[in-house]
């Protein structure tokens, strides 16, 4: 039983290069979402999806898209990567994303953008 | 607007000396709470987590936190730190209805022998 996954670990991009990270959780559990930390900031979260088929935006969504490809995955793209996308992203999953659930995150992928 | 607050950057405490972290939110007649750990290098972990009830909630690791409607806090504590209880520490909240969860900005603590 693995919990969250994440690859990669760390990618090293150029402004306007585009990439995915990918998250994928097996805990059978129906909500996903991206967070990005920066410090001194907490972590942010970008997008979620409360269950399969479904997305919504969260504070911080400029720049990004995700795709939830299956109950399991669900993925963050970044179309034409900025300096600011510089951070630490996380991806979490909840059993139904009922607000009293705690949240599972994975290790991170470490993006630095130049 | 909706928010955790979390007033200390960074801390240091003696190897065996208590623990306190301050949170505070604003707005949520009915909050559900949460303190999360990140360790160096990795994804956040739930320490413990208030919802109703008992106002004192226990939680893994020997820590403990308290819910003060009145003071709108919800504190962090240990009585007696170990070297391995470095981290970050954020607290974390749904403030109103199903809005998501909002996170402080983090708490490093350190500690020394």
């Amino acid at each position: 039983n693995a919990g969250v996954t994440q690859t990669p670990k760390f990618q090293v991009l150029k402004t306007g290069q585009s990439m995915t990270l990918q998250c994928a959780q097996d805990m059978n559990h129906n909500s996903m979402y991206w967070y990005r930390q920066d410090p001194g900031m907490g972590l942010r979260l970008i997008y979620y999806s409360a269950s399969e088929g479904t997305t919504d935006k969260g504070e911080v969504p400029n720049g990004y898209n995700v795709s939830r490809l299956n109950k399991r995955e669900f993925s963050l793209r970044l179309e034409s990567a900025a300096p600011s996308q510089t951070s630490v992203y996380f991806c979490a999953s909840s059993e139904i994303g009922a607000v009293q659930e705690t949240q599972y995150f994975g290790p991170g992928t470490r993006l630095l953008v130049l | 607007a909706q928010s955790v607050t979390q007033p200390d950057i960074h801390i240091t405490v003696s190897e065996g000396a208590s623990l306190e972290l301050r949170c505070n939110y604003s707005y949520g007649a009915t909050p559900y709470l949460f303190w999360y750990v990140q360790s160096p290098g990795q994804g956040l972990q739930l320490l413990l987590k208030y919802f109703s009830g008992d106002t004192l909630v226990q939680g893994i690791k020997g820590f403990e936190a308290e819910f003060k409607r009145s003071q709108s806090s919800f504190n962090l504590r240990k009585p007696s730190v170990h070297w391995s209880d470095a981290a970050e520490y954020f607290c974390a909240g749904v403030l109103s209805g199903n809005t998501p969860l909002v996170f402080g900005k983090g708490t490093r603590l350190s500690v020394i022998a």
